[in-house]
């Protein structure tokens, strides 16, 4: 069974640049989540989909992140304008259910300088 | 506000000895705990969880244990092998939302 798939993995950008991460979930996971993991903490939920609805975007910075999720499956995170305190790892995962166990993927690296 | 706190930034066990990773939460709500283990470059994968019912769960080497008066959940990993060094999170969750908030991590490195 293939995991969940993420790119790009690293990226590099200067501040009040935009970016996008992309998140393939594991096929037929209904529940996809997006974390942000800032260097020594541990990941931060920012939104939650169930299927292509949000169930929780309540930690999302609105103001400059967006995410959304086309038909159910893939899914995409946006930054616009990016801040030097966005840099971190940005973690795609996905569940069968709400109430299953989690898979993560490697991550993307968002470096903005 | 940290609701999860591993307070162990690392720990350094040798091999074949016990390995205790501690977490400690604040939020009364919570009623299901999981620990994710990570290593370089990787997503976390689950380890194991637990129930509030429950005060212990064995899954092979890797048991947790739950103090819920104290609030405090440990993993013990017995006998402990170089390939368990990682960084340790665990996560809680309340009232079946399974919404997880993780601790900052314990990076446990098994000397061989």
């Amino acid at each position: 069974e293939a995991g969940v798939a993420q790119s790009p993995r690293y990226k590099i950008i200067e501040k009040r640049q935009s970016v996008a991460f992309w998140c393939n979930p594991i096929s037929g996971h209904a529940t996809l989540y997006w974390y942000q993991q800032i260097l020594g903490q541990g990941p931060k939920l920012l939104i939650q989909f169930q299927n292509n609805g949000v169930v929780d975007d309540s930690q999302l910075p609105k103001d400059r992140f967006s995410a959304e999720r086309l038909k159910g499956v893939d899914s995409t995170l946006k930054i616009q304008p990016a801040k030097l305190e966005d840099s971190a790892v940005y973690l795609c995962a996905s569940s069968l259910e709400f109430e299953d166990e989690q898979y993560f993927g490697p991550g993307t690296r968002l470096t903005v300088t | 506000d940290q609701q999860v706190k591993q307070n162990s930034p690392s720990l350094s066990v040798q091999e074949g000895r016990i390995s205790i990773l501690n977490c400690d939460y604040t939020n009364s709500m919570f009623d299901y705990f999981l620990w994710y283990k990570k290593y370089p470059a990787e997503g976390p994968t689950f380890l194991i969880s637990i129930s509030s019912i429950k005060d212990k769960n064995e899954d092979g080497r890797f048991t947790v244990f739950l103090n819920k008066s104290a609030k405090h959940l440990s993993l013990h990993i017995v006998p402990s092998q170089p390939g368990d060094s990682a960084v340790y999170f665990c996560a809680a969750s309340a009232g079946g939302t399974y919404k997880y908030i993780f601790g900052t991590g314990t990076r446990l490195k098994v000397l061989a």
